[in-house]
């Protein structure tokens, strides 16, 4: 699977737009982008996927390049519960992966107020 | 409701003692994980089933052992063997149908070798 880049940590203000990039430039054309988020001392939680278009579920939305090189995980209004670590993963689609995915040390990310 | 329970939350063991952390899920998924976690660090993989009666390695498998005799349940072994077992460990499950990828976790269970 393909080796994802995020940066270790970043600040957002509550009630505004939490951008977050992530680095796939490796990404080969049937690993899909994951996000997925910890807050402290639970299990991570699944937020969004995607292959190349653009997603957006009630959590959040996914902005994928068209060359898929790198994607965007937007919180549209950040809450002081959306602080946590944020995990950019990327894996091969497909049963035959076993849905194995590789946890990086992903972007701390504090709301503040 | 359906999810995956972890059990215990909390444990401490002695050095050289073996300790089996449980995992069990009511989701009817084919797939379940077990993943490291040590302080301000990501995820590391430990062993993956796929199928009952059957696992794969992961990432950092030595020192560790697992089980799949039922589809609900994945317990977890620390044995001795492992150098530094002081973590945090969570198991996950997921769906062998489709592609989603989507891993559903439990709350974790945080080991601490005195």
């Amino acid at each position: 699977d393909a080796k994802t880049t995020q940066p270790p940590s970043m600040d957002c203000a509550e009630g505004r737009a939490a951008n977050l990039p992530c680095n796939h430039s490796t990404i080969s054309g049937n690993e899909y982008v994951y996000w997925y988020r910890q807050i402290h001392s639970q299990g991570p939680q699944y937020i969004i996927h995607g292959l190349k278009n653009n997603e957006t579920n009630e959590m959040a939305s996914l902005i994928i390049t068209e060359d898929r090189k790198s994607s965007t995980l937007i919180l549209p209004h950040a809450t002081l519960r959306d602080t946590a670590v944020y995990y950019c993963i990327v894996r091969v689609a497909g049963k035959a992966a076993g849905n194995k995915l590789t946890f990086g040390g992903g972007t701390r990310v504090l709301v503040k107020p | 409701d359906g999810g995956i329970t972890q059990s215990p939350k909390y444990l401490f063991r002695k050095e050289g003692q073996n300790v089996t952390l449980s995992c069990e899920q009511n989701l009817n998924h084919d797939a379940m994980y077990w993943y490291r976690q040590d302080p301000g660090q990501g995820l590391r993989l430990i062993y993956y089933s796929q199928i009952v009666n059957d696992f794969q390695k992961g990432d950092i498998a030595e020192g560790y052992s697992v089980s799949r005799e039922k589809k609900e349940s994945f317990p977890l072994t620390v044995t001795s063997a492992q150098k530094n077992p002081t973590a945090f460990y969570l198991c996950a499950s997921s769906s062998g149908q489709g592609n989603t990828g989507e891993l559903f976790f439990g709350e974790g269970s945080r080991l601490t070798v005195l």
